[in-house]
């Protein structure tokens, strides 16, 4: 069971570089999500969707964007990388659950970034 | 917005003893749901427990179980008989229960990290 995987687990860009952050999951969830972890300040929402073709800004989206092309794959980007964009990323996936159910989240396990 | 919040950053038990972690949060909606994740230094972020709020018995799995007061707006977590591979950060999370979309992203605390003493 491969469940949410994240690519990739390492990475270190320069100031001004861009990259793209991988999310693929094999649930067939509708809902996807990107959050992102700093020391002393849990995880916070950069961008979800919920479902393919659609997303929407969460609570600290700015210096990203994001796609769903296909169901499975939730991209993040950075288009051009600042130090303050060095985190811990973190994706996660739910079914879209009926009312009065519990859409659990599974996440992946992390991508740590570092901008220098 | 809902707000959620750890007031203990860090806490310790004894291997075998019982702990508790606290979570208070914030909300105008009467229906939500609570949750407490575990990382453990893997990043991983795995689920303990969750709680419905409409719910009024109190969450429990094996060692896990939750203390929810709707009216206080508080949902601690209590562990059992400690074990070493219970040290981690946990995380409280709340989520809306609304129909529109986005209602299932999640709110964290800043986390308790939690050490085991053998």
């Amino acid at each position: 069971n491969a469940g949410v995987t994240q690519t990739p687990k390492f990475r270190v860009l320069k100031t001004g570089q861009s990259m793209t952050l991988l999310c693929a999951q094999d649930m067939n969830h509708e809902y996807m999500y990107w959050y992102r972890q700093d020391p002393g300040m849990g995880l916070r929402l950069i961008h979800y969707s919920v479902g393919e073709g659609t997303t929407a800004k969460g609570e600290v989206p700015d210096g990203y964007n994001v796609s769903r092309l296909k169901k499975q794959n939730f991209l993040l980007g950075l288009e051009s990388a600042a130090p303050s964009q060095t985190s811990v990323y973190f994706c996660a996936s739910s079914y879209s659950s009926p009312p009065r159910a519990i859409g659990i989240q599974y996440f992946g396990a992390g991508t740590r970034l570092s901008v220098l | 917005a809902q707000t959620v919040t750890q007031s203990q950053p860090e806490m310790s038990v004894q291997e075998a003893e019982t702990v508790t972690l606290s979570c208070t949060y914030d909300t105008s909606e009467s229906d939500y749901y609570l949750f407490w994740y575990k990382q453990p230094p893997s990043r991983q972020m795995i689920l303990v427990i969750r709680q419905e709020a409409y719910k009024q018995q109190n969450a429990t799995e094996n060692r896990f179980s939750v203390n929810f007061q709707k009216a206080a707006k508080s949902f601690s977590l209590k562990i059992s008989d400690s074990q070493l591979g219970d040290a981690a950060m946990y995380f409280c999370a709340y989520r809306s229960a609304g129909l529109q979309g986005g209602s299932e992203k999640l709110v964290f605390g800043k986390g308790t990290k939690l050490t085991v003493n053998p």
